[in-house]
């Protein structure tokens, strides 16, 4: 079945270091592929998306690339702040479904 | 900004009691979805509905657990009766139809935390 691999956390950085967060899929077909964000005692919130394959979601200063080849999606910014740290999540969605398959979630502890 | 509006917030109760959620997902999102979370499992799809038809109910213990939309704009989520294993977070998420395409979006609310003791 569809499935989505993420990295294990917690992952923890110094303010303005680069961030990386691997995520890869299994799916039948062409997914579209979305990455959320979960700050404490909040819901999930949507960071990006794609929906076709080389397709680059960015928000925020977060990108991710539509890999098709790898099968992968992961998450990058260049710079992170503290305010960054959150808890976020990989996710896919197969065309003419209406379900979203999360990830794991990978936790980003970001210290000044 | 339309968000999706969830009741109670937190919810500390027995075992054995009835426990209900509530959600008001954004005016004129059809799909409406119930997960859970967890330490251990993470997110978990409940069930979800599109029109208040319920399309997939799959992943909720039939047993103890039921969903329903009284109405477009109410969701709700039952437990009779509640056991400690319960305790996580539901959230309740709301979505446009997709009318196919894959780049709807769920909008979140932001959750009822459950304890049962």
């Amino acid at each position: 079945g569809d499935s989505v691999t993420q990295m294990e956390g917690p992952v923890t950085l110094s303010e303005e270091a680069f961030l990386t967060i691997n995520c890869t899929y299994t799916a039948t077909g062409y997914p579209s592929l979305f990455w959320y964000v979960q700050y404490p005692g909040e819901g999930l919130q949507l960071l990006l998306k794609a929906t076709k394959a080389d397709d680059k979601g960015s928000n925020k200063g977060f990108e991710a690339t539509y890999r098709k080849e790898t099968t992968s999606f992961h998450l990058e910014k260049g710079s992170v702040q503290v305010s960054d740290s959150a808890v976020y999540f990989c996710a896919l969605k197969r065309l003419n479904t209406d379900k979203l398959i999360f990830g794991t979630g990978t936790r980003l502890q970001v210290f000044p | 900004d339309a968000r999706v509006t969830q009741t109670p917030r937190h919810k500390v109760t027995e075992m054995g009691q009835e426990v209900t959620m509530r959600c008001q997902p954004i005016l004129g999102h059809n799909t409406v979805f119930w997960y859970r979370q967890t330490m251990m499992q993470g997110l978990e799809l409940l069930a979800y509905f599109r029109n208040r038809a319920p399309l997939d109910d799959s992943g909720m213990p039939k047993d103890r657990f039921s969903a329903e939309m009284p109405d477009a704009t109410l969701a709700t989520l039952k437990i009779q009766p509640s056991e400690p294993r319960d305790s996580a977070v539901y959230f309740c998420a709301s979505a446009p139809l997709s009318g196919g395409s894959g780049a709807n979006v769920l909008t979140f609310g932001a959750g009822s935390r459950l304890t049962v003791l």
